[in-house]
């Protein structure tokens, strides 16, 4: 009975590869997000999805696409990994009236 | 832009010593607050939340007032213990549908025996 799940929750690959996390709410919300935590552990928005909609697409680059198949699941494909891409990303959702976000577990992410 | 700012780390106690960790934020409007906290290797959990001036948010033994004129949410517990040795981020989220939370770097703290 998870809240946010992820999957997978260790990725490890080469440079050049493409890859995708999965995330998944069973809380009702209507908003998902995802976050990267760098390696000092900050935390900063990449994009967020209302109702399957993108409604924040921060400074990212294009070979991030997130892509909403339904209220419940927010994915994210990374193209062409490069070095610079390891990182944790969190998935998170909320529903808007009371704008409490809940976290996944995170996918740690290294790029060889 | 709204930001917010929580004092550098790590921070290092002993059990049942106080902890207070701090945190400003800068924002238009009135923003909903949080205290979220990670412990080593795992997601962000809702430590606890305030939504408006002088609100005071409370989980676990921790606490934070909303101090709209101080523009601060500073977290305290009176007497810390070696299992709440993790890190804590101060958030803000402007109160917009759907909008971002704003984290600040984040305070690791340790708590040793």
């Amino acid at each position: 009975d998870t809240a946010v799940s992820q999957t997978p929750k260790y990725l490890v690959t080469q440079m050049g590869n493409d890859k995708s996390i999965k995330c998944e709410q069973n809380l009702g919300h209507d908003t998902m997000y995802w976050y990267k935590q760098d390696s000092k552990k900050f935390l900063k928005i990449m994009f967020s999805y209302n109702n399957k909609e993108l409604i924040i697409n921060e400074t990212v680059p294009n070979r991030f696409s997130p892509k909403s198949p339904d209220k419940a699941h927010l994915n994210l494909h990374i193209n062409s990994l490069e070095l610079g891409d390891s990182a944790v990303y969190f998935c998170a959702s909320s529903q808007d009236s009371a704008r409490t976000q809940y976290f996944g577990p995170g996918t740690r992410l290294l790029v060889l | 832009g709204d930001s917010v700012t929580q004092m550098e780390g790590p921070v290092t106690l002993s059990e049942e010593a106080f902890l207070t960790i701090n945190c400003t934020y800068t924002a238009t409007g009135y923003p909903s607050l949080f205290w979220y906290v990670q412990y080593p290797g795992e997601g962000l959990q809702l430590l606890l939340k305030a939504t408006k001036a002088d609100d005071k948010g409370s989980n676990k033994g921790f606490e934070a007032t909303y101090r709209k004129e101080t523009t601060s949410f500073h977290l305290e517990k009176g007497s810390v213990q070696v299992s709440d040795s993790a890190v804590y981020f101060c958030a803000l989220s402007a109160n917009q549908a759907g909008t971002a939370l704003i984290f600040g770097k984040g305070t690791t703290l340790s708590v040793s025996s």
